[in-house]
């Protein structure tokens, strides 16, 4: 359970302040992803890397911005979130995108622990 | 647009027995994958089975086995033997061949009677 690691694993922030979420995966994939997890809702996909590049922004409000500054880690920077922006962030990786004679299990995802974020 | 239900929001087996979630999908897809996770209480999220849809063979890992009907666009999960440890949510998810997105559902928590 290693292979995904997130930081902090819980967050208390006011509606005015500024923080991030971290990812790291240990995995050599390609692929990196956050989802929102809300009581009783589907995950919920946010943002898609693919080699660095942002190649999926599922309509997220502006107050959450990705970075992905490599492969192993991505981030997301929060400012001025809303009550109903808590939830547990879940990060997960993946070989990427199906490559000819790639590896078995690439569309495969491997979750991190999430963040579980509350805001006041 | 890809959906997926599941429509038992809770289950509960008595230990050692066997239990199925089910999971149905809807995808206009030709070529796509099918998983269920299962996520214990406040542990993280970890693959149990995956299934390809271009196979006709119902994929199998000890456990945990499945019941694809491509046609039927079901996907369900029999758990044998039940154990404590199988406590846990669990979520069936809908990817497509070559793409990163998957579509979860909104998952079934499952209990285990001593």
């Amino acid at each position: 359970e290693t292979g995904v690691t997130q930081t902090p694993r819980h967050l208390v922030m006011g509606m005015t302040n500024k923080k991030s979420l971290k990812c790291e995966q240990h995995l050599g994939h390609n692929a990196m992803y956050w989802y929102k997890q809300s009581a009783k809702k589907p995950l919920e996909l946010m943002f898609v890397y693919n080699f660095k590049e942002q190649t999926e922004n599922n309509s997220v409000p502006s107050r959450f911005s990705p970075e992905c500054p490599n492969s192993s880690h991505l981030f997301l920077h929060l400012h001025t979130l809303q009550p109903e922006d808590s939830a547990l962030y879940l990060c997960a990786s993946s070989h990427g995108r199906v490559l000819a004679g790639g590896p078995k299990d690439t569309d495969t995802q491997y979750f991190g622990p999430g963040t579980r974020l509350t805001v006041l | 647009a890809q959906t997926v239900t599941q429509s038992q929001p809770e289950m509960s087996v008595q230990e050692a027995e066997t239990v199925t979630l089910s999971c149905t999908y809807d995808t206009s897809e030709s070529d796509y994958y099918l998983f269920w996770y299962k996520q214990p209480p406040s542990r993280q999220m970890i693959l149990v089975i995956r299934q390809e849809a271009y196979k006709q063979q119902n994929a199998t890992e000890n456990r945990f086995s499945v019941n694809f009907q491509k046609a039927a666009k079901s996907f369900s999960l029999k758990i044998s033997d039940s154990q404590l440890g199988d406590a846990a949510m669990y979520f069936c998810a809908l990817g497509d061949f070559g793409n990163e997105k998957l579509t979860f559902g909104t998952g079934t928590r499952l209990t285990i009677i001593p």
